[in-house]
């Protein structure tokens, strides 16, 4: 299994402001994934991130908006840039393991809440 | 495009009581089916994962199953407690490694 933290847990931003949000994996992976889930709806990949590589982005999601940073095997940044209040939702990293029956499990950090005023 | 309906999207019931919450998917070319549990600041557990050519999985007092052709799925819990409480989450991973979810099922158990 993997331990996953996120930085910060939860923030309130001003519209036009960006925020950084900072995932930590306690084990080293190779695909990491953003996720977002805005008030009562379900959760949208936005983007997966490989380690030496440009990151994935889904329709409806660009990098200009959510830069990835992927610098090592067991770390990534999101970051939400020029902020409004559409942006407010929970923003949760995710990663792939195999379990010890061989099947690919995904697990997920605690999210970001996130409240854009 | 892959969508992933949850019925119901609430329910409240007596503790004791065995329940079932369904999920559909509309794209039968799945790799697995996952069920996740979620709680308020702690982000998402799984609890269940069903490969496209298995039928179901058990795990304590969860059951979940899986009709790939008529694209359902559902997680059967007996014997619910308070603990329980929280939303349910049913996600589909495509080839790709994508997992599209569902909006949930807030389930409530009532002392």
């Amino acid at each position: 299994s993997a331990v996953i933290s996120q930085k910060p847990s939860r923030d309130i931003c001003q519209r036009g402001t960006s925020l950084t949000i900072q995932c930590q994996v306690d084990s080293q992976v190779t695909m990491m994934f953003w996720y977002r889930q805005q008030p009562g709806q379900s959760l949208t990949l936005i983007a997966t991130a490989n380690q030496g590589s440009e990151a994935t982005y889904e329709s409806g999601f660009v990098i200009d908006k959510f830069p990835i940073s992927r610098p090592n095997l067991t770390f990534s940044t999101l970051t939400v840039s020029n902020m409004s209040p559409e942006d407010s939702s929970i923003y949760l990293c995710s990663v792939e393991f195999f379990t010890g029956t061989g099947q690919e499990t995904q697990y997920f950090g605690p999210g970001t809440r996130l409240l854009v005023l | 495009k892959q969508e992933v309906t949850q019925i119901p999207a609430a329910l409240s019931v007596p503790e004791g009581e065995n329940l079932v919450l369904n999920c559909s998917f509309t794209d039968s070319a799945i790799y697995n089916l996952q069920w996740f549990r979620q709680d308020p600041g702690k982000g998402l557990t799984s609890l269940l994962l069903i490969q496209s050519s298995q039928r179901e999985q058990t795990s304590g007092r969860l059951n979940a199953s899986l009709d790939k052709s008529s694209g359902r799925s559902t997680l059967y819990i007996a014997a619910s407690q308070p603990g329980d409480s929280a939303t349910y989450l049913c996600a589909v991973k495509e080839y790709g490694n994508k997992l599209v979810f569902g909006a949930g099922t807030i389930l409530r158990v009532k002392s």
